[in-house]
């Protein structure tokens, strides 16, 4: 079935350093790539997305690739801030009501 | 936009009972709702999706006898957990996707439910 695998699993900066999380999709028919950030003891929060029609976007501080040859996408986050420690998930899905594949989410950790 | 509320946010219950979860959409009509549950430091496992006015479609190995849910209107899903065991204590989150334009693709996600089941 549809997967999205997601690395690395942990990752740990310096306040003011980028962070970078890395997802891999298989299903060639995805076009949505959403990313949520998850803080302790709440749900997840959409904090950026991207479709296919777009190599990349970007909002303040953080900023999402794909290339869809590759089947890739990432997300940046430049200048971290001990705010940003939280777990991000990455997501796939095909627009028109398909299932949305989560990645197993990456914890960010930003030592001030 | 795109609020999603989830009642209650934590519950303590005795072994034997059952608890019901509610999650809304508060500004938009959410066609799909959609159930998770997630242990500590986990991802988020898909229990199951409900279109309005559906039977909720279960995931492989989620018992729908036991997690009932219902989706009866655009705004409202209930998810009840029958007869309740310590082994169901988890973090329950819920999701909704609808309405107009990219809130068509996107799942907003609720507070979350921290069952605790004694």
């Amino acid at each position: 079935g549809e997967n999205v695998e997601q690395h690395p699993s942990t990752l740990s900066v310096q306040e003011g350093d980028s962070a970078v999380i890395k997802c891999t999709y298989s299903d060639s028919a995805s076009n949505y790539f959403p990313w949520y950030k998850q803080e302790l003891g709440k749900g997840p929060q959409l904090i950026i997305d991207i479709r296919s029609n777009v190599g990349e976007k970007k909002d303040q501080r953080i900023a999402v690739t794909l290339n869809k040859t590759a089947k890739h996408f990432s997300l940046h986050i430049t200048e971290t801030q001990p705010e940003d420690s939280a777990v991000y998930f990455c997501a796939a899905s095909r627009t028109g009501g398909f299932k949305t594949i989560f990645g197993a989410g990456t914890r960010l950790f930003v030592k001030a | 936009g795109a609020v999603v509320s989830q009642h209650p946010s934590w519950v303590i219950c005795k072994s034997g009972t059952s608890v019901k979860i509610e999650c809304r959409s508060l500004d938009f009509q959410a066609t799909t709702m959609f159930w998770y549950r997630q242990f500590p430091k986990q991802s988020l496992m898909l229990m199951a999706t409900s279109n309005e006015g559906s039977k909720a479609t279960y995931e492989q190995g989620v018992e729908k006898d036991k997690f009932l849910i219902n989706h009866a209107s655009l705004t409202l899903s209930t998810l009840t957990v029958t007869s309740a065991h310590p082994e169901d204590s988890s973090f329950y989150i819920c999701s909704a996707r609808g309405g107009q334009g990219a809130l068509r693709d996107t799942q907003y996600f609720g507070p979350g439910t921290r069952l605790t089941v004694l």
